[in-house]
């Protein structure tokens, strides 16, 4: 079975603190995405990347960035924390972009910024 | 950009049949999934069709694509409360995955 594995379930920071959000998968899988999900909002893509240290920018970028050193690690970065950045982070990954794409996703990080 | 809608709640109670319902943009789509997320965990894949298809069984679950109005569902026989989740219709993009809002099923005994 595919496992992603998002390294914390629940994080506290404060306000002005760099956030990491670390995801690790073990199928080796190209492609790997990380969202943000909110109430009534449904899951956003904040970024993604097809290769090893390769990224691309999603629909809601600002105040993010990411890197991929490694294949299996996709890790999420807030420069700044902000209380808007309060969320449901989840990270996903899958195969390649042909065939049926199937996307795997991790158990989530609930991120509060205080 | 494209665009996945579906409505935000639906209730039924315990042995009925519960739809749930989802429209999207992008005639081009090959894979249409639907996922499920149950209460403080991540997205589970239930099933996808491939756009050849107009419907796909798979035990419980009915999936119904409608390509000339865009339309998907997902049909879920004697629902249970163990179904009651956050559904997720998604269409494939490229090497991404555009996803709807979210249904919230919940099911009374």
């Amino acid at each position: 079975d595919v496992k992603v594995t998002q390294s914390s379930r629940y994080l506290v920071k404060r306000t002005g603190e760099k956030v990491f959000l670390e995801c690790v998968q073990d199928m080796d899988h190209e492609n790997m995405f990380w969202y943000r999900q909110d109430p009534g909002l449904g899951l956003r893509l904040i970024y993604f990347s097809y290769d090893v240290k390769m990224k691309e920018k999603g629909d809601i970028p600002e105040g993010y960035s990411v890197s991929r050193e490694k294949k299996e690690r996709f890790s999420l970065i807030l420069e700044s924390a902000s209380t808007n950045q309060t969320s449901m982070y989840l990270c996903a990954s899958s195969l390649g972009e042909t065939g049926s794409n199937i996307q795997y996703f991790g158990a989530g990080t609930r991120l509060s910024v205080l | 950009g494209e665009d996945v809608e579906q409505s935000l709640f639906l209730s039924v109670r315990e042995g009925d049949s519960s739809v749930i319902n989802c429209t999207y943009t992008d005639s081009s789509s090959t894979y249409l999934y639907w996922y499920k997320q149950e209460p403080g965990a991540g997205l589970q894949l239930l099933t996808y069709i491939f756009s050849n298809m107009d419907m796909k069984q798979d035990q419980r679950l009915t999936v119904l694509l409608n390509k000339k109005d865009k339309h998907l569902s997902l049909r879920i026989a004697d629902t249970q409360t163990g179904d009651s989740a956050i559904y997720f219709c998604a269409e494939k993009e490229g090497g991404k995955l555009i996803f709807g809002q979210g249904t919230e099923l919940s099911v009374k005994p």
